[in-house]
């Protein structure tokens, strides 16, 4: 079976914390996405890492790749009020569809 | 980068009526289009995946008679929710897919669209 888990569920940080999300799949890929969505609105597309050791970091969000592992994780340095939202990875497995996450929903407290 | 378009945004049916949404991508073509469900503080669950010129694929136990997918352009899908009910009730986003060589892809999502089924 495909599945794809997120971990935490739900995160609860401090303003200028460092933290890391966790996402797990279960077949062998190697394209995964990581995804953010607000509140009532659709999704926005953070990185897309196509290969084992892929690194990609933009402003306070780094995402990585580890093939081998099946795990991809999203790492939050000094966090800040503005990243609050619900992050989602996406994987593509052998049928060509992207599988979601479970998502973990971050609120970041000041 | 590519833009999806969805309308309605928002829409109020009452029971056993039906509803169309429509999706679009505005400054590309695409041949592949994707039907998602999600219900609130919940994951995005695949539906459908819809073919232009061909019959959509639906995924295991969504009911093709009750949600059905016309996908007659490569900038246009649409998804009808027939004889719709309270269950029906949710956000439903698609999602064009544009290859980009090696067997790569990139998915472009349109804003979503709010159900609400009295």
């Amino acid at each position: 079976e495909l599945k794809v888990e997120q971990n935490p569920l739900f995160l609860s940080m401090q303003e200028g914390k460092n933290y890391t999300i966790y996402c797990n799949y279960s077949t062998t890929s190697d394209r995964l996405y990581w995804y953010r969505q607000d509140p009532g609105k659709s999704l926005e597309s953070l990185f897309v890492l196509l290969s084992n050791g892929a690194v990609k970091q933009e402003g306070r969000l780094m995402a990585s790749l580890d093939t081998k592992a099946r795990l991809s994780t999203l790492h939050i340095t000094a966090a800040v009020h503005d990243l609050s939202a619900t992050y989602f990875c996406a994987v593509y497995f052998g049928n060509e569809k992207l599988t979601f996450g479970t998502g973990t929903r971050l609120t970041i407290i000041p | 980068g590519a833009v999806v378009s969805q309308h309605p945004s928002r829409v109020i049916c009452k029971s056993g009526t039906s509803v169309k949404i429509e999706c679009r991508s505005l400054d590309f073509q695409a041949t592949t289009m994707f039907w998602y469900r999600q219900f609130p503080k919940q994951s995005l669950m695949l539906m459908a995946t819809s073919n232009e010129g061909s019959k959509a694929t639906y995924e295991q136990g969504v009911e093709k008679d009750k949600f059905l997918i016309n996908h007659a352009s490569l900038t246009l899908s649409t998804l009808t929710v027939t004889s719709a009910h309270p269950e029906d009730s949710s956000f439903y986003i698609c999602s064009a897919r544009v290859p980009r060589g090696s067997g790569n892809y990139e998915q472009y999502f349109g804003p979503g669209t709010r159900l609400t089924v009295t």
